[in-house]
């Protein structure tokens, strides 16, 4: 099972502030995912990665940006936070030796203000 | 596209059997997949099926039916720390994207 982390686990900021979510993961899988989740509604995805320097947008349409210089690190920026921003952001990733299952990190709830 | 529909909600005894039913409509298809989300949590992975049957790991077994769009996941002798959202997924063929369904939430009351 991965190891995959996400900092902040909680973030409250103003609106126009520009915020970077941290993920990270140690297993060296080279698929890593962002989704967006609001209280009890489904996951989006909202960006992915199939390996360095490869980045795609997901289903959701999102003000978000992604990079992916390292293997082990998929970070997600907003550079002009909004209230309609406000949702839990979670990680997650796979490969091919995981026959496809994706395993999440704990989540980031950001709230702007 | 993919399409997955599973009940919004269900509510079941401690210490019964419940069974949460899940079918799907995809172009391809690369394995099913069950997740647990308890609320304001992350999803953790319970099981995975990619050929016809039943696959059983402890209190949790999941079945599928290629030819039929249908899965299920039956969890027996429920406990109130299974109360949470059961996600039902679809891996395309050719695709490592999953699409999630919009989650039965199980309710165990005493």
């Amino acid at each position: 099972e991965a190891d995959i982390y996400q900092t902040p686990r909680y973030l409250v900021i103003g609106t126009g502030k520009k915020i970077t979510l941290e993920c990270s993961q140690t297993m060296g899988h080279d698929k890593m995912y962002w989704y967006q989740q609001d209280p009890g509604m489904e996951l989006h995805l909202i960006h992915y990665s199939y390996g360095v320097n490869s980045t795609e947008k997901g289903d959701l349409s999102s003000e978000s940006t992604v990079s992916r210089i390292r293997t082990e690190h998929f970070p997600l920026t907003l550079e002009s936070a909004r209230p309609s921003h406000t949702s839990q952001y979670l990680c997650a990733s796979t490969d091919d030796r995981e026959l496809h299952t994706q395993y999440f990190g704990p989540g980031t709830r950001l709230t702007v203000l | 596209g993919q399409n997955i529909d599973q009940p919004t909600e269900m509510t079941a005894t401690e210490g019964a059997i419940v069974q949460i039913n899940c079918t799907y409509q995809t172009s391809g298809f690369n394995g099913l997949f069950w997740y647990q989300q308890h609320a304001g949590e992350a999803p953790t992975f319970l099981s995975y099926n990619v050929l016809d049957g039943l696959e059983e790991k402890g209190r949790f077994s999941s079945f599928l039916s290629r030819s039929k769009g249908y899965s299920y996941l039956l969890l027996k002798e429920l406990q109130m720390k299974d109360s949470a959202s059961y996600l039902c997924a679809v891996s395309g063929a050719g695709s490592y994207q999953l699409t999630f369904g919009k989650g039965t939430k199980l309710s165990v009351i005493p």
